[in-house]
């Protein structure tokens, strides 16, 4: 089946740049998404990717996609205190979702 | 437009109660997907319906059901609840069909167990 896995946690410097990394299984997906979510709250789509680009931009997000390595990331430039909080890559296909565990960014003043 | 709403945001039920969930889509969206997160498990796919009809469903126990009404409201129902339901339940809509299926969650509803 399909599977989505994230690395649990990252902490860095408030104006350093923050890189989360994903690997997904399912090859059939035609987007993928990065959603945040702060504590209490429900998830909030960021970005997402069509599986034919390699690259999209979104002011301070960078989303890279390796199809061939099933590689996904996302870089935040100039992260800033309130960009803690959890990020989840996901998977789409026919209403459901895939999820990764989630990556805590947690950024340090 | 407005987002995805669901009711009540909070709900405190005792073990062996039955509870009932309710979602309401962005405007214009049929699908909507039901999800349980927990610490331990995560986000895990609950079902989705489509124009009333269950469409996905994920490897929950049948005690967990929920229906889609003709508009696009749905709703979630946990019968027989026990400790372990205890968890913040997300719903999502998307647009079929629109290109990218996107999902748009609310802000879900926290359910705990006693």
């Amino acid at each position: 089946g399909e599977d989505v896995e994230q690395s649990l946690f990252l902490s860095v410097r408030e104006g350093d740049s923050s890189v989360i990394n994903c690997t997904y299984t399912d090859s059939s997906s035609t987007y993928l998404y990065w959603y945040k979510q702060e504590p209490g709250a429900g998830l909030q789509l960021l970005t997402y990717i069509f599986s034919n680009m390699d690259m999209k931009q979104d002011q301070r997000l960078t989303v890279l996609l390796n199809k061939k390595d099933k590689h996904l990331s996302l870089r935040i430039a100039d992260t800033q205190t309130g960009d803690s909080a959890i990020y989840f890559c996901a998977e789409t296909n026919a209403g459901k979702s895939t999820f990764g565990d989630g990556t805590t960014l947690t950024v340090k003043p | 437009k407005a987002g995805v709403t669901q009711t009540p945001r909070y709900l405190i039920k005792t073990r062996g109660q039955q509870v009932t969930l309710s979602c309401s889509p962005i405007s214009g969206h049929r699908s909507v997907s039901w999800y349980q997160q927990t610490p331990g498990q995560g986000l895990q796919f609950l079902f989705e319906y489509f124009s009333e009809t269950q469409r996905n469903k994920g490897n929950f126990p049948g005690r967990f059901s929920g229906r889609q009404f003709s508009n696009s409201r749905s709703e979630m129902n946990v019968s027989t609840l026990e400790l372990g339901d205890s968890a913040l339940y997300l719903c999502a809509s998307s647009l079929p069909g629109g290109g990218t299926d996107t999902q748009y969650f609310g802000p879900g509803t926290r359910l705990t167990v006693l």
